[in-house]
């Protein structure tokens, strides 16, 4: 059965760094053909698709926060990975890893979030 | 202010039918596949409807969805008091270039 457990820090300083680690189990992440995302929940914006990574490395990110966010995959460790950079009070937000639908990349036949995590609130506080 | 557009609450009786629309435009719903989630309180939000009306595995058939033009509906029949929670829409909008979500509407079961 599928799994997302996520880990990383719940408070991070302004202009820092956030970082978040989400490891599957129950599924391999280089064998599944889905794709694998991270999606954020906050108070003033609702639910907010971050990106989404496939095993080999292809990205997508939101147009609105690509200058701040790298995903990556460590296939050995069935892990993925969330960075955001230069965070302000605007981050602060439950951040869910997901596994989003297989068989097509981010567009009009694939949809986000089939499967979530517990979320993580991470607060952007000094 | 979401590019979807959901009322933001909703009630009727248990066992009642309700419906929670999900408006948008030609470029989000008119030409791609809408999905509906549910978000029961204090928890991760779960997938209950993809590609405009197909149910994932172990979600009850009291649920459906439909499509029509720019907007979209989430039925809801035989309303029990555990479907309480929040609903929200989400499709892929050609415009942003990624998927968006509707503002998410609360379900009261009075």
């Amino acid at each position: 059965q599928l799994q997302l457990q996520q880990s990383g820090p719940g408070l991070v300083k302004p202009s820092e760094t956030l970082s978040l680690t989400c490891t599957v189990s129950g599924v391999s992440i280089s064998s599944s053909g889905y794709y694998w995302g991270w999606i954020r929940q906050s108070p003033g914006k609702g639910l907010e698709w971050i990106g989404s990574i496939y095993y080999s490395g292809s990205t997508y990110y939101n147009p609105s926060l690509r200058s701040r966010v790298t995903m990556s995959v460590d296939t050995s460790k069935n892990q993925f990975s969330l960075k955001v950079n230069s965070v302000t009070a605007a981050d602060t937000a439950v951040y869910y890893c997901v596994r989003d639908s297989g068989g097509a990349p981010p567009g009009s036949s694939w949809y986000p979030g089939e499967s979530w995590g517990q979320g993580t609130l991470v607060t952007v506080s000094s | 202010q979401s590019v979807l557009t959901q009322p933001p609450s909703v009630s009727e009786a248990p066992r009642q039918r309700v419906t929670i629309s999900c408006s948008g435009s030609s470029s989000n719903i008119e030409y791609n596949a809408v999905n509906w989630y549910q978000q029961l309180p204090g928890k991760a939000p779960k997938l209950l409807i993809y590609y405009n009306d197909l149910l994932p595995s172990g979600v009850s058939d009291r649920f459906s969805g439909s499509k029509s033009g720019t907007s979209a509906s989430l039925a809801i029949s035989g309303l029990q008091s555990e479907d309480e929670a929040d609903y929200y829409c989400a499709v892929w909008d050609d415009s942003l270039n990624g998927p968006v979500f509707g503002g998410g509407t609360k379900l009261t079961v009075l």
